[in-house]
């Protein structure tokens, strides 16, 4: 069985930075493109990032966390990553990671992200 | 980025009936080379994440039951649930996946009348 267990969210500060993790178990890691998305308190879904599978060479961001945001993988750790860097109060919600097979097969419970002072 | 509309906003049936969803594109997701449809319905209940539920807007994903289906191609899809049950309270969103920028429908939130 699939499962996706996301970590590392908080409250942080306007400008602050934290580091989600996404640990997948249940099926081979390494083959599969992996997402973040995120849902604002009420609101509907946003892709926020991608990576191919394999080394994850090509990733994807969405305009609005362009240049703040980064996503990486550790295959050997089956772990997934998202530093957000430069946090503003609009990037409040919570985040998922999915299993990307262009459609999201699997998704996490979640963890949320305020961005608040 | 390719805008999805859903419509209506929200949904009153009463058990038993039929609920239909409808979801637009602001250009086709359709591509004519392999004539497949890009587009997927997710359910997503309070406190939960979403669930897959359709894709290439008519294929159903393993275990989602039969009374859901989807229909649809080029910019107009639907989403239709043939006898409403307690346990279909939920919001519904489409999303396309024919683009890059992947792309959600503002959702549709389905109650019992």
């Amino acid at each position: 069985e699939v499962h996706l267990l996301e970590s590392g969210g908080g409250l942080v500060q306007p400008g602050g930075s934290l580091r989600l993790s996404c640990a997948a178990s249940g099926f081979t890691f390494s083959s599969y493109a992996m997402s973040w998305l995120r849902q604002a308190p009420g609101r509907g879904l946003e892709s926020v990032s991608s990576i191919i599978s394999g080394g994850g060479a090509t990733t994807y961001y969405a305009d609005s966390v362009k240049g703040r945001f980064t996503i990486s993988r550790d295959n050997s750790k089956n772990t997934l990553y998202l530093q957000m860097n430069s946090l503003r109060a609009e990037d409040t919600a919570i985040y998922y990671c999915a299993r990307d097979a262009k459609v999201f097969d699997s998704w996490g419970q979640g963890t949320l992200v305020t961005v608040s002072s | 980025d390719i805008v999805m509309t859903q419509s209506p906003d929200s949904l009153a049936v009463s058990l038993g009936e039929r609920a239909t969803i409808n979801c637009k594109s602001s250009q086709s997701v359709s591509y004519s080379s392999n004539s497949k449809n890009y587009l997927a319905w997710y359910q997503q209940k309070p406190g939960q994440p979403p669930k897959l539920l359709i894709y290439w807007a008519s294929a159903r994903e393993s275990g989602v039951p039969d009374r859901f289906s989807g229909s649809g191609s080029g910019t107009d899809f639907t989403l239709t649930i043939s006898s409403l049950q307690a346990e279909d309270v939920a919001v519904y969103y489409c999303q396309q996946y024919y683009s890059t920028s992947i792309t959600f429908g503002q959702g549709t939130r389905l109650e019992i009348k």
